[in-house]
């Protein structure tokens, strides 16, 4: 059972266009969400992340939005370089559970085409 | 500062064979993980550690062990692999166990196993 979904496998955006990575999950209890980027043949990176008392975090050209109402997050990139093009994967956490209770999504790839 | 590193990069292994994939980092963390990422699939907790001397098991932690006998190194072992191992396995620390503390991962471990 997938507590969090990113239901798209990628996206294409022409370069300074907006990115928008969405992602959703089912488990209530999560409370902290943060994003990842990865590149081919390289490990995740820490992107940005949010508390779930909060409904935006934005730095630089990223911004997270949560929306708990409706279970969703999305990751917007504004304007998109060739250089975002990676995979990016939301992951959630239940706060009492400590970071060993990460759970990620299976990634949207994204490309940015010049 | 070469902050997490994984030993070897690549493996290829026949069904039965044993081996050691080995984690260092060198930002004092008391945190390490080992995840595996499959196609298609986001990263799952193989293993962890809240500290030298201590692990303990995630969400896919079967036909897996590890030891951590230095604060620096995380080693995971496979003692009779098997094609479902087959894996790209990455390794993280961390500097708190805190729900939003930020993982840093290694480059990744690309095991193949026939």
């Amino acid at each position: 059972d997938q507590q969090v979904k990113q239901n798209s496998p990628s996206l294409s955006v022409q370069e300074g266009r907006i990115s928008i990575l969405n992602c959703d999950y089912t488990n209530s209890m999560f409370d902290y969400f943060l994003w990842y980027k990865k590149y081919p043949a390289e490990g995740p990176t820490f992107l940005i992340s949010i508390s779930s008392i909060k409904d935006k975090n934005e730095d630089g050209r990223f911004t997270v939005f949560l929306n708990k109402s409706a279970k969703h997050l999305s990751l917007h990139i504004v304007p998109s370089q060739p250089g975002d093009s990676a995979v990016y994967f939301c992951a959630a956490s239940d706060g009492k559970g400590g970071s060993e209770k990460l759970v990620f999504g299976k990634g949207t790839k994204l490309t940015v085409n010049p | 500062n070469a902050g997490v590193t994984q030993t070897p990069k690549f493996r290829v292994l026949k069904t039965g064979q044993s081996m050691t994939l080995l984690c260092a980092q060198d930002m004092n963390h008391e945190y390490m993980y080992w995840y595996r990422q499959d196609p298609g699939m986001g990263l799952r907790l193989i293993h962890y550690s809240v500290g030298e001397g201590t692990t303990a098991k995630g969400e896919v932690p079967d036909g897996y062990n590890v030891s951590r006998l230095k604060k620096q190194n995380f080693l995971l072992g496979l003692e009779s692999a098997a094609p479902s191992q087959t894996s790209v396995y990455f390794c993280a620390s961390s500097y708190s166990r805190l729900a939003g503390a930020t993982q840093y991962f290694g480059p990744g471990t690309r095991l193949t196993v026939l």
